[in-house]
């Protein structure tokens, strides 16, 4: 079956644009999370949607992040004026979220390697 | 102190060889204990995980969880060339029917070389 997607696969911009970054993830999943993969921080967790409730923003690193999850299904992720501390790849991952689940597994998608110049 | 501390490696190693891996971490609430494998310009994938403290084995594959030392460990038994990848430890605190976000390590790049 098809795994979670992101497009593009990869982004190069100039400092001070405006990206947006695209996750659509496996049909049925309501959680849907994104998390930042950058050279020594490791992967950090950004943001995390879950059906209708507001999203979990705590990992958002500034007020130019921000993201939106249309239909419970497909989000963008938005980096306003980017900088060069920017770079990164960026992966997106959903999960069922079952009520009453053990283990509630995330499946990444493959990610969106950002290059600001 | 980071809340999950994984050395980066990088690690080389023969084709055979038992591959350890390990994390610590500081945060008393985490009681799932993820292993990632990471392949190179792919997302993570789940590879094992373990609730609480204890073991758990997979074919070539064994996670340990210590938590009164707060440490975490991945064997991998006759490692092969197919295992070179990056390993991220992973941890959440214990789930009330919902998701939690995760607190990775900064992963261990492993190369098995023939």
């Amino acid at each position: 079956g098809a795994g979670v997607s992101q497009s593009p696969s990869n982004k190069v911009t100039e400092k001070g644009k405006d990206v947006e970054l695209r996750c659509d993830p496996i049909s049925g999943h309501t959680a849907l999370y994104w998390y930042r993969q950058s050279l020594g921080q490791g992967l950090e967790f950004l943001i995390y949607f879950q059906g209708n409730s507001a999203p979990d923003k705590s990992g958002l690193p500034s007020d130019r992040f921000s993201a939106e999850r249309t239909g419970g299904s497909v989000s963008t992720l938005t980096i306003q004026r980017t900088q060069q501390e920017d770079s990164a790849v960026y992966l997106c991952a959903s999960s069922l979220a079952l009520a009453g689940a053990t283990l509630d597994e995330q499946f990444f998608g493959p990610g969106t390697r950002l290059t600001v110049l | 102190q980071k809340e999950v501390e994984q050395d980066p490696g990088p690690l080389s190693v023969p084709e055979g060889a038992i591959v350890s891996l390990n994390c610590t971490y500081s945060n008393s609430a985490f009681q799932y204990f993820m292993w990632y494998r990471q392949y190179s310009r792919k997302g993570p994938e789940l590879l094992m995980y373990t609730y609480s403290s204890g073991n758990k084995e997979d074919g070539r594959f064994t996670a340990q969880v210590d938590k009164s030392s707060k440490y975490i460990s991945l064997f991998i038994r006759d490692s092969q060339p197919s295992d070179s990848a990056t390993y991220l430890c992973a941890m959440s605190p214990i789930t009330q029917g919902g998701s939690e976000k995760l607190v990775f390590g900064k992963g261990t790049k492993l190369t098995v070389n023939p």
